[in-house]
């Protein structure tokens, strides 16, 4: 299907374990972000990607790890999983078609991650 | 200070009258702002962008931009249940550079019967 997809969808995981979330989007799109949404806080970027094997850290990086090997996939690692990484995760994709402003993001469908 | 700030709510409005959101930004620099629709346990969708000051109208929705006073506001006409979720401002910065948009955290509303 086309679109962008998230995978686990529902992830429990224990604090000091290795976790990877996987996106992946069909659109072809240069860029890629990976968020965090926490009540209080609202959505924040962690790490963006501009391009493959572009990346850049966001506003919250700290314990996380990505890579983009590949267009379509950008991969999110939490390294060593802390309680305070338990959140809603969303990862999203824009095209560089039209003027850069045109920001429009389209977001996967999260994932939900507990960290006990 | 918060770079977008957001009433929290939530705001309530009766089915068919029009529901305002208001949305403030500390970066005079920012030059792109966005509205997005949550609803509970979904993702964010893009429901409305504005760039330049003045409206913008989308069916029962539009955007106003006062860059002179950073606020941006959505007015929804019309308002239907359906239209309760969270709804979130969005802007882009042109510090700091990538592309990054900075969010709000959201008003919710709520569409009374």
């Amino acid at each position: 299907d086309a679109g962008i997809t998230q995978s686990p969808r529902y992830k429990i995981t224990e604090t000091g374990r290795q976790v990877t979330l996987m996106c992946h989007q069909t659109w072809s799109h240069s860029y890629m972000f990976w968020y965090r949404q926490d009540l209080g806080h609202g959505l924040r970027l962690i790490y963006y990607s501009a391009a493959a094997d572009i990346t850049d850290k966001g506003e919250v990086p700290d314990g996380y790890v990505v890579s983009r090997s590949k267009t379509e996939n950008f991969p999110l690692t939490l390294e060593s999983a802390t309680r305070s990484q338990t959140s809603v995760y969303f990862c999203a994709s824009r095209g560089t078609s039209g003027a850069l402003l045109n920001n429009e993001q389209f977001f996967g469908p999260g994932t939900r991650l507990t960290v006990l | 200070q918060k770079e977008v700030e957001q009433n929290s709510g939530p705001l309530s409005v009766p089915e068919g009258a029009i529901a305002s959101l208001n949305c403030t930004y500390s970066d005079r620099g920012s030059q792109s702002f966005f509205w997005y629709r949550q609803y509970s346990g979904k993702s964010p969708e893009l429901i409305m962008s504005i760039y330049s000051n003045g409206d913008k109208e989308d069916g029962r929705f539009t955007a106003q931009l006062n860059k002179a006073s950073q606020y941006v506001s959505l007015l929804i006409r019309d308002s239907q249940p359906s239209d309760s979720a969270t709804y979130l401002c969005a802007v882009i910065r042109l510090t700091g550079g990538g592309n990054k948009l900075t969010f709000g955290t959201g008003t919710q509303l709520k569409v009374e019967l």
